[in-house]
Formats: structure tokens, sequence, C-alpha cells
């Protein structure tokens, strides 16, 4: 019982580094979803992805890649990190886009950036 | 522009204390209203749908409710493993968004 599964969990980079979060799920969901959560503002949607080979932008998009070549996984890309980026990641999964859809969420990835 | 509003951000009850929680929204066509717990280190955790004024969903001490600008999650009798922090969102029009609030941490405590 897998689900949605996140690596890495910790993550300490240096501002100018890059790195990439791994998402996969093994449910079989058509959408994807990559959030930050910060302090007091919630979750906010960076990037999302409707169906294998397809992504598109969310709320706060900017500083960020993503990239979805296989349907089970997306990849969430910092070219160049900066310190404004440091927050909780976290993928989420839905079967598909109908609405009442609910969300399945990964354990999320803690990012440092210095 | 849509957005979700959750209050308290903090509420601290003693076991066996009911009280609500809020969550206010305004958005373009409302698909779906949302609850989830998220516990500390974790991801959330789905508890509820409600898509129409005038729903009600209940699962062991909660339940939600729905009407036109706001939700509530009403919690009776808590007990210490309530404590979590619970999460509003709601679907637009446009299926593939949600827009998320705060949340409200809640604490009981024993």
């Amino acid at each position: 019982n897998a689900g949605v599964t996140q690596t890495p969990k910790f993550r300490v980079l240096k501002t100018g580094q890059s790195m990439t979060l791994l998402c996969a799920q093994d449910m079989n969901h058509e959408y994807m979803y990559w959030y930050r959560q910060d302090p007091g503002m919630g979750l906010r949607l960076i990037h999302y992805s409707v169906g294998e080979g397809t992504t598109a932008k969310g709320e706060v998009p900017d500083g960020y890649n993503v990239s979805r070549l296989k349907k089970q996984n997306f990849l969430l890309g910092l070219e160049s990190a900066a310190p404004s980026q440091t927050s909780v990641y976290f993928c989420a999964s839905a079967k598909s886009g109908t609405a009442n859809e609910k969300l399945f969420f990964g354990s999320g990835t803690q990012l440092s950036v210095l | 522009e849509d957005q979700v509003t959750q209050s308290p951000e903090a509420l601290r009850l003693q076991e066996g204390e009911s009280s609500s929680l809020n969550c206010s929204y305004t958005v373009s066509g409302l698909r779906g209203l949302f609850w989830y717990r998220q516990d500390p280190g974790k991801g959330p955790e789905f508890l509820f749908t409600l898509y129409s004024a005038g729903e009600e969903k209940e699962k062991e001490r909660l339940k939600a409710t729905l009407t036109k600008k706001e939700s509530f999650l009403h919690i009776t009798a808590p007990k210490p493993e309530d404590s979590a922090t619970y999460l509003c969102a709601v679907q637009a029009y446009n299926f593939n968004k949600f827009y998320f609030g705060s949340g409200t941490k809640l604490n009981v405590k024993p």
C-alpha cells in the first residue's frame, strides 16, 4: 500500500545549486500535482499534470520545472535554488480531474536553501 | 479572486470540549469543498467532500457542514488523538485546481 512516495524526505542546498524531487504513485492516477507549504500560507500549487507527457503551471511556478515522462512519476526540478524556495514540498495525485476527486498526498520533502 | 480562509489559526480544547472550525470561501463556481487532516511531518489525509449547500457528512467525532459561503467542521467530545492541523480546500470551475486554506491547528489536552 505505497500510494504516493516522495524522495528525498530532507535536503539542504546552497543558493544556486540544483536538485530534482521525485514523486511516484502506484494507483494508476492520471492527475499529479506539486504543492509547497509555508507557515501561514497554506498549500500553493506549483505545477500539475493531467496525464503522461503533459504539464501545466499552477499559482507559483517561477523557479521550478516539471516533467511527467511516465504516468507514475512526476519530477520537480529546481535549476538554481534560492532561499525563498525553502519550504515543505508535497506531491499529490488524483484518479482523474472530475469534480469532487480527492487528492492523495505523499509525506513531503523538507527543503532548506542556505 | 478565488480564496479560502480558515479560522481560528489555532485552537486548544480540553478532552470532551466540543467546538467548531470555520472555512469561508470565495470561488467562481464551487465544484467541491474538501476537508483534510494533517499530522506533523505527514501529508494531508482526506476526510470529507461536500458539494452542495445544506449537505452534511459525519465520521466518528467529526461532522462537516456546508453553506453557500462557508463550511464548518464540528468536533464533538474530542480526544487527544484528534490533535492535528485541519485543512480546507475548494475545487473551482477549473477541475484541475484546488485552493487550500492555511489550516487550523487543533490541540486537545487530556
